[in-house]
Order: structure tokens, then C-alpha cells, then sequence
């Protein structure tokens, strides 16, 4: 059973850092591009980040309002997807998702970590 | 900046037909944007429905189907449930590996 369990959100400062755990099971995650998605709340889903299979690289790819400030990765012996945020601004608060994408299709979701920023 | 738009909020009867359409500010929605289509229900994570346009997931109730109308995606409920109210989002993938969801619709079956 495919399943994605996050981690790691909680409250931080403006300008403080966070580091999101995503540990995959029922498949090997490295086979896949992983996707990371926000919801801030009350609002709808904005999709953050993806890094591409081994067999495509490993390429990373960010969307405009993290670009910079956020860092994709994954540790294949842990079949672990993680995200590192750096100079957290309040409009970063939001849950986040980790995303499975399987043949152009984002099938399986997490449950979701909160990260509030706020001072 | 790509923008992805789908009706803010549509009201369907129970047992009717609705569809829910999800725009690209691009141009026309083509099958090489992949479109995808989410469910989700207040206090829940998104639940995948439609991918590549039409591709169910072995999930999907078979009421719910994707297609391509007009320029746009879409997404047809048939035959509507009290338990289909929820926020739709549909997403769509564009070259140089970004992808962008549409803002949601919010679906009430009255």
C-alpha cells in the first residue's frame, strides 16, 4: 500500500528555517517524480516544488514564490523526500502536501504538515 | 505568470449533471498539459480523480469522467451525490517542469 507520511511542520519565525520530512512506503520513490503542493488556509493548492525520478536526473524545479528560498531533496536509502525552507515569510504558512506523480498523474497525497510563520 | 482559472462556486440538484471547466490564461488546455482533477473535502487532503484528461484512477467512482471542451478541460459529474459537495481543483503542466493548479470550484449539491 502506497502511502506518504510528513513531517517536521511547526511554528517559526519570519527569516527562520524549516525542514519537512516526507517518508514514502509501498514503493521506491526514487522511480517517481515527488512533488511537494501548499494550502494556505482558507485558500487553494499552490504547487511548490518537484524533483525528477533518478532515471530523469534527479532535476528539482521550483514555482517563482520559492525559488531561491526552498530546496527539494530526496535520500534514497531512506525513501525519504524532504524540504528545505529557508527565510520563511508569513505567506509561507500553509499545509504541505507531498506528492506522488505517476505517469503525468498525481495520484497518491499526504496528510499534510502545517507550517505556521509568525512572530 | 501562467494562470489557471475554474468557476469560483456552482450549484448542482442531487441526481443532476454538472461540469466544471478549468481554463489556461496560455490558450487553449491541450492533452500535452496533462490535466488533472481533485476532490476535497473540508478538514481533508486532496483525493486524485482524472489525470491525462480522461484516465480514471482504480478509486474514481465511475460517475466522474475528464475530457477536453471548448478550449478547456473538463470535468463531468453524472448523476450527482450529496457526498460529491466539496472544492474541485484542476491542474495543469506546462513546459520547463511547471505545473499549476486552478483556483478550485466549490460544488453544492442542493
Amino acid at each position: 500500500e502506497v502511502q506518504l507520511v510528513e513531517s517536521g511542520g511547526g511554528l517559526v519565525r519570519p527569516g527562520g528555517s524549516l525542514r519537512l520530512s516526507c517518508a514514502a512506503s509501498g514503493f521506491t520513490a526514487s522511480s517517481n517524480f515527488m512533488n511537494w503542493v501548499r494550502q494556505a488556509p482558507g485558500k487553494g493548492l499552490e504547487w511548490v516544488s518537484v524533483i525528477s525520478n533518478d532515471a530523469n536526473g534527479g532535476n528539482t524545479y521550483y514555482a517563482d514564490s520559492v525559488r531561491g528560498r526552498f530546496t527539494i531533496s530526496r535520500d534514497n536509502s531512506k525513501n525519504t523526500l524532504y524540504l528545505q525552507m529557508n527565510s520563511l515569510r508569513a505567506e509561507d504558512t500553509a499545509v504541505y502536501y507531498c506528492v506522488r506523480d505517476e505517469n503525468w498523474g498525481y495520484d497518491y497525497w499526504g496528510q499534510g504538515t502545517l507550517v505556521t510563520v509568525s512572530s | 505568470q501562467t494562470v489557471v482559472t475554474q468557476e469560483p462556486s456552482v450549484t448542482v440538484s442531487p441526481g443532476g449533471t454538472v461540469t466544471l471547466t478549468c481554463a489556461s490564461s496560455t490558450g487553449a488546455v491541450t492533452s500535452g498539459n496533462y490535466p488533472n482533477w481533485f476532490q476535497q473535502r473540508p478538514g481533508q487532503a486532496p483525493k486524485a480523480l482524472i489525470y491525462s484528461t480522461s484516465k480514471t484512477h482504480s478509486w474514481t467512482p465511475a460517475r466522474f469522467s475528464g475530457s477536453l471542451l471548448g478550449g478547456k478541460a473538463a470535468l463531468t459529474l453524472s448523476g450527482v451525490q450529496p457526498e460529491d459537495e466539496a472544492a474541485y481543483y484542476c491542474l495543469l503542466f506546462y513546459s520547463g517542469a511547471q505545473r499549476v493548479f486552478g483556483g478550485g470550484t466549490r460544488l453544492t449539491v442542493l
